[in-house]
């Protein structure tokens, strides 16, 4: 069974950097059948992609227009989990993140697809 | 973007009535269509994929139908353990997340 299981602040000061990360046991981060994904959840913006990170004979990274300026997902293949930065927040960031599993299909072209596993969220507040 | 509708907003049911939520697309999406449950302080759960595809451990009382814009979640006899937000997403190049159906007891 695989589980996702999430660490980092839960509060955030404004300017300064949100980091989150995923731990993945029952899979690998480097699968070559999924990839691993940021999500947010808010009040005002719904269930929201971030962005994700995949290994196919090279690792790919993949981010939501709106946070690729100041987003960076990061695997750790030694720790088998994989991270979050997000840059320069403000208070619209606040949200629940999750970390999730896409099963990504198109071998090589890993295109989007469903999320079968989740971590349990952090709720993250950019508060001074 | 793709804008998916979910509707209706909220959903009263009683226990053992059926339910039917639908999902609609703003183009076609073919069958890249997911359905998920969240309960509250919970992460959302895979229900159903390829629209109509259960997904692992789901039960019999969970269907899904439909295809290029207009998607249905049917749960045939509501239990306790399903009331609760549903969101469907699509994932045909690129993805978007409908706003969500709340089932509540009636």
């Amino acid at each position: 069974q695989v589980q996702l299981q999430q660490s980092g602040p839960g509060l955030v000061t404004p300017s300064q950097t949100l980091s989150l990360t995923c731990a993945i046991s029952g899979d690998s981060v480097s699968s070559n059948s999924a990839a691993w994904t940021w999500i947010r959840q808010s009040p005002s913006r719904g269930l929201e992609w971030l962005g994700r990170t995949y290994y196919r004979s090279k690792w790919s990274t993949n981010y939501a227009l709106s946070m690729q300026s100041r987003m960076t997902i990061t695997p750790d293949t030694s720790k088998n989990q994989f991270s979050l930065q997000l840059n320069s927040v403000t208070p619209e960031d606040s949200a629940v993140y999750y970390c999730a599993r896409d099963r990504c299909s198109g071998g090589d072209n890993c295109y989007l697809a469903y999320y079968d596993f989740w971590g349990q969220g952090t709720l993250v507040t950019v508060s001074s | 973007e793709i804008v998916m509708t979910q509707s209706p907003a909220t959903l009263s049911v009683s226990p053992g009535e059926r339910a039917t939520l639908s999902c609609r697309a703003s183009q076609s999406v073919r069958s890249n269509l997911a359905w998920y449950q969240q309960k509250p302080g919970q992460a959302p759960r895979l229900l159903m994929y390829g629209a109509s595809t259960r997904a692992t451990g789901i039960p019999a009382r969970f269907s899904g139908s439909g295809s290029g814009t207009e998607f249905t979640l049917t749960i045939s006899s509501l239990q306790s353990e399903d009331f609760a937000v549903y969101y469907c997403q699509h994932y045909n190049d690129w993805l978007t997340f409908g706003g969500g159906t709340k089932v509540e007891i009636k």
